[in-house]
């Protein structure tokens, strides 16, 4: 099945811990992004990528880092993971033109808890 | 600063029609976004506008007033599968999204 295939589906990681989220689509999506969403606040943008190569920072950008090696990756990883680190992470992407720019599709989520 | 407000949670009877109300303030608009989400799973999809107006697909319709910074999403014929969270989303000048909180919507029988 087409989408975007997202692991792990949940982890418990101890502070100070390095983890990578993994994201992978087969759409051939130009743009890629990673969220973090917690109860009570709205999808939050933590990094994106418009294209294979580039990336960008999104809102909370800090204590995370990305990659956009080729179309298809693109890794979320903690250097060293804090408390507030927990929450629930989706990886998404769409098209970069017309009326498919911004349609996100999503994968089922990442669920992180960091103690 | 941008702003997206939605009620937190609305209650609804299964078979009635409901309406989601979403305002927003932004530093410019390319067009409203509205997801479900179910518990425990990833958003998906629901409806866009960018002109004033009415859409309609099917049991849902969304509808916009820009000049209001105004929008909702109407679902008629509600059946419990209906009971999720209902993202707002509005695309600023710069293209980015921004998330509304979401409103859960429970569906009673």
């Amino acid at each position: 099945t087409a989408g975007i295939t997202q692991a792990p589906t949940s982890q418990i990681l101890a502070a100070g811990r390095s983890m990578t989220l993994r994201c992978t689509q087969d759409m051939r999506h130009n743009a890629m992004y990673w969220y973090r969403q917690d109860l009570g606040l709205g999808l939050r943008l933590i990094h994106y990528s418009n294209t294979a190569g580039t990336t960008g920072k999104g809102e909370v950008p800090d204590g995370y880092s990305v990659s956009r090696a080729n179309t298809d990756d693109f890794p979320l990883t903690l250097a060293s993971a804090v408390p507030s680190q927990t929450s629930v992470y989706f990886c998404a992407s769409s098209g970069t033109s017309g009326a498919g720019a911004n349609v996100l599709t999503f994968g089922a989520g990442s669920r992180l808890t960091v103690l | 600063g941008q702003n997206i407000d939605q009620p937190t949670e609305m209650t609804a009877t299964e078979g009635a029609i409901v309406q989601i109300n979403c305002t927003y303030q932004t530093s410019g608009f390319n067009g409203l976004f509205w997801y479900q989400q179910h518990a425990g799973e990833a958003p998906t999809f629901l409806s866009y506008n960018v002109l004033d107006g009415l859409e309609e697909k099917g049991r849902f319709s969304s509808f916009l007033s820009r000049s209001k910074g105004y929008s909702y999403l109407l679902l008629k014929e509600l059946q419990m599968k209906d009971s999720a969270s209902y993202l707002c989303a509005v695309r600023d000048s710069n293209y980015q999204l921004i998330w509304g909180a979401g409103t859960k919507l429970i569906i009673k029988p």
